[in-house]
């Protein structure tokens, strides 16, 4: 079956610091490969995503390389805002799959 | 483009009353999903829908809830009776194309069943 699995939080940083959250994956068949963010208050958003092996998705900053090599999809930013405080999620399909499968998600606080 | 616009916010009710979560998708998106939120298990899908038509229901957990989707831009999640065990926040979330194309999630239901 397909599972996902995060680095624990929560993570706290400093503004400007920079930002790694790990996520590696287990899949039957060929994956595409997310990122959501979950502000507080507020319902699930994509972030960003990859549909093939080395694909790099990015938005705001983030990005993420889907590396098929070792099953990992982890999500960096060059220097946090505080307004990137949030809970993000690492998520991936299958083609065959009948749902998206989350991972258990990671709290970041990112102080001034 | 209104987004995906879930009623009410917040529900507080007793135990063994009946609560019905209402969501309207975003228009020309086929598909909706209903999922389950809390501290203890993270996002759990319940159901999801294509063309109005129930495809996946394996996730709802027990014969107390019930799904509809009468029409492309209306749903509802029904629990009948309550317990505090289904205490979560509740999302309703659409999509174009399905589970590779993103998802659009509301702004979820906070349900306190006292």
């Amino acid at each position: 079956g397909n599972s996902v699995t995060q680095m624990e939080g929560p993570v706290t940083l400093s503004e400007e610091a920079f930002l790694t959250i790990n996520c590696t994956y287990t899949a039957t068949g060929y994956p595409s490969l997310f990122w959501y963010v979950q502000y507080p208050g507020e319902g699930l958003q994509l972030l960003l995503k990859a549909t093939k092996a080395d694909d790099k998705g990015s938005n705001k900053g983030f990005e993420a390389t889907y590396r098929k090599e070792t099953t990992s999809f982890h999500l960096e930013k060059g220097s946090v805002q505080v307004s990137d405080s949030a809970v993000y999620f690492c998520a991936l399909s299958t083609p065959k799959a009948r749902q998206l499968t989350f991972g258990s998600g990671t709290q970041l606080t990112v102080l001034p | 483009d209104a987004g995906v616009i879930q009623s009410p916010r917040h529900e507080v009710t007793e135990m063994g009353q009946e609560v019905t979560l209402r969501c309207k998708p975003i228009s020309g998106h086929d598909y909706l999903f209903w999922y389950r939120q809390t501290m203890m298990r993270g996002l759990e899908l319940l159901i999801y829908f294509n063309n109005n038509v129930p495809i996946d229901d394996s996730g709802m957990p027990e014969d107390r809830f019930s799904a509809k989707m009468p029409n492309a831009s209306f749903s509802t999640l029904k629990i009948q009776p309550s317990e505090p065990r289904d205490s979560a926040v509740y999302f309703c979330a659409s999509s174009k194309t399905g589970l590779n194309s993103p998802l659009h999630f509301g702004n979820g239901t906070r349900l306190t069943v006292t």
